[in-house]
């Protein structure tokens, strides 16, 4: 049972433009979200968090929506550059019943492809 | 500042072989501490965790066990190897609920 998906495998975008990197979940739990990067050979490393009560937050280039109705957060990268080519994961925690000892549920993750 | 330490980075190990994994965190007390796993083309799996010194929860059932022997030591282990056990191994700490993780640099193991 897949609780978060990201259904696109990959995205390629033209830099300067905008990537719009999408996830879905199904568990209304759900209270924590989260956006990691991650390249090659290397841990993921922490991009961007939303929490359930917010509908947007924003860092830079960077800005997470959620829409807790649509059980759907999207990443925004504007603008994209070469270096942001990577594989994003979107997760997920919440605290159900107080037993989730943290633990995250991530997506499949998109390759995100940035031409100059 | 906090730190995690991940070794080896690389490994390539014969089918039926044993399995040794270190993960150490530095600067924190009382981490909650994950193994997850990628393996190729798929998501991030997570296999154990654990809250504190001796407390195991296994996520799937596999040929891999874990170990928290100190308050900021996780070991990922196996006494025989299976080819499908190839992937890339992560560990994680975080504060608790609530909060992200910080990962290792990973550990790139390959079962032939």
């Amino acid at each position: 049972d897949q609780q978060v998906k990201q259904n696109s495998p990959s995205l390629s975008v033209q830099e300067g433009r905008i990537s719009i990197l999408n996830c879905d979940y199904t568990n209304s739990m759900f209270d924590y979200f989260l956006w990691y990067k991650k390249y090659p050979a290397e841990g993921p490393t922490f991009l961007i968090s939303i929490s359930s009560i917010k509908d947007k937050n924003e860092d830079g280039r960077f800005t997470v929506f959620l829409n807790k109705s649509a059980k759907h957060l999207s990443l925004h990268i504007v603008p994209s550059q070469p270096g942001d080519s990577a594989v994003y994961f979107c997760a997920a925690s919440g605290n159900a019943g107080g037993t989730s000892y943290g633990k995250l549920t991530f997506g499949q993750g998109t390759i995100l492809t940035v031409h100059p | 500042s906090q730190t995690i330490h991940q070794w080896p980075a690389t490994l390539v190990q014969p089918v039926g072989s044993p399995l040794s994994l270190e993960c150490t965190v530095e600067g924190t007390s009382n981490p909650n501490l994950y193994w997850y796993r990628q393996a190729a083309g798929r998501g991030l799996q997570l296999l154990f965790y654990s809250v504190g010194i001796g407390q195991i929860s296994s996520e799937v059932p596999q040929n891999l066990s874990a170990s928290r022997p100190q308050d900021r030591q996780f070991i990922l282990s196996s006494k025989k190897l299976l080819l499908s056990d190839s992937g890339f191994y992560l560990c994680a700490w975080s504060v608790g609920a609530g909060y992200g993780y910080t990962f290792g640099s990973g550990t790139r193991l390959t079962v032939v």
